[in-house]
């Protein structure tokens, strides 16, 4: 089925570990985006992805970095996890902005 | 600069009643407007759109949603509220550099 998948669905780091989320889509979209959840505030922007060759600061950047590998693949690295990064991470594509977003199904990443 | 508001953190109604989710937005540019729904332990999944056509939009299960410019407005309702209903509503705001989410409506269905 086309859509987004992200990998993996479930992950515990220890405070410090490094790691990458990785994210593929295959509808062909130019833009790619990460974004994590929190209780109470919604989904927040961490980086994202105009086209191919292209990375841009969302609002919440601090601690990640990402990488736009080709026009399908999008992945987002922690350095060093800190408990702050405990979130559900969801990975987005969209080919223009007015014809909405597809999600992938989310990364529940524990940091302790 | 643009963000979306939306008014209740938790609606409760009856199953069979109608359903009224609120949302107010803020944007300097004539906006995209989505409705997302996220059931326990899920993705998102987009319920509808407005992207400047019509101002009411019809989306899937049912629901629906009008675009008020004066009011700045995008309330989702639904005339007759399922058990399956119950999920967290996002209302999103869309520019070129991604998507702005209000912070959810938990919607409860009593049975």
């Amino acid at each position: 089925n086309a859509g987004v998948t992200q990998t993996p669905k479930f992950q515990v780091l220890k405070t410090g570990q490094s790691m990458t989320l990785q994210c593929a889509q295959d509808m062909n979209h130019n833009s790619m985006y990460w974004y994590r959840q929190d209780p109470g505030m919604g989904l927040r922007l961490i980086y994202y992805s105009a086209s191919e060759g292209t990375t841009d600061k969302g609002e919440v950047p601090n601690g990640y970095n990402v990488s736009r590998l080709n026009k399908r693949e999008f992945s987002l690295r922690l350095e060093s996890a800190a408990p702050s990064q405990t979130s559900v991470y969801f990975c987005a594509s969209s080919e223009t902005p007015e014809r909405g977003y597809t999600f992938g199904s989310g990364t529940r990443l524990t940091v302790v | 600069a643009q963000s979306v508001t939306q008014l209740d953190s938790h609606v409760s109604v009856s199953e069979g009643t109608p359903v009224l989710l609120r949302c107010n937005y803020s944007s300097s540019y004539s906006p995209s407007l989505f409705w997302y729904v996220q059931h326990p332990n899920k993705g998102l999944q987009l319920l509808l759109k407005y992207t400047s056509a019509a101002t009411l939009v019809k989306g899937i299960n049912g629901f629906e949603a009008e675009f008020k410019k004066s009011e700045t407005s995008f309330h989702l309702t639904k005339p007759s509220a399922h058990m399956s209903d119950a999920a967290e509503y996002f209302c999103v705001v869309s520019l070129a550099d991604g998507l702005t989410f209000g912070k959810g409506t938990h919607l409860i269905i009593q049975p």
